[in-house]
């Protein structure tokens, strides 16, 4: 059973470009939560999807953007890039089965993340 | 402003001693915790959560407290072994879930 894989595992981009970063849950998850952490820093929260939706977001401007697929798979888009955009890019994987009646999973598997550096 | 906060950015223990990691946190919101273990160039791996219905939950070597008055979390290791040796998280939440900056813990043979 794969875990949760991101792809790609690195990337380099310019200032000004855009980007995208993919990630496929653990068999059987639903909802796909995006993350990014700095170097030194704990994970900051970016946003959540739950049946193709955006349903929760964090304190990230526009410029992040994503989408989830019916096979649950995710993408993190962001454009106008900036040189404080480079960190960590971790996706978690979770069941939430009704999120809005209050159930929350108690465990989120996370990818091995995609480190992007922005020159 | 940091809602959860591991103060201590590093620890050194001796093989075979306790491990004893600290998380305070200033929502009384959050429903449950989780504690994380990273190694370098890998993502966090789940470790072990507790409910804030409860005050400690146990799951091998690892055990975690929870203290709600105090708004405190901790995390016991014993015995500490070289192989724990790793950046450890803790994160607290409901539907999402906010992580403090970690803890290096090195385990020293």
């Amino acid at each position: 059973d794969a875990g949760v894989t991101q792809s790609p595992t690195h990337l380099i981009k310019t200032r000004g470009q855009q980007v995208t970063l993919r990630c496929s849950p653990k068999s059987g998850h639903d909802t796909v939560s995006w993350y990014q952490q700095a170097l030194g820093q704990g994970p900051q929260f970016i946003f959540q999807y739950y049946e193709e939706e955006e349903r929760q977001r964090g304190n990230f401007p526009d410029r992040f953007s994503g989408h989830q697929f019916p096979n649950y798979s995710s993408e993190l888009n962001v454009n106008a890039l900036l040189l404080g955009d480079s960190a960590l890019y971790l996706c978690a994987s979770s069941s939430l089965g009704g999120w809005d009646r209050g159930r929350i999973s108690t465990e989120a598997f996370f990818g091995q993340g995609t480190r992007l550096t922005v020159v | 402003d940091q809602q959860v906060k591991q103060n201590s950015p590093s620890l050194s223990v001796q093989e075979g001693r306790i491990s004893i990691l600290n998380c305070d946190y200033t929502n009384s919101m959050f429903d449950y915790f989780l504690w994380y273990k990273k190694y370098p160039a890998e993502g966090p791996t789940f470790l072990i959560s507790i409910s804030s219905i409860k005050d400690k939950n146990e799951d091998g070597r690892f055990t975690v407290f929870l203290n709600k008055s105090a708004k405190h979390l901790s995390l016991h290791i014993v015995p500490s072994q070289p192989g724990d040796s790793a950046v450890y998280f803790c994160a607290a939440g409901t539907y999402k879930y906010i992580f403090g900056t970690g803890t290096r813990l090195k385990v020293l043979a």
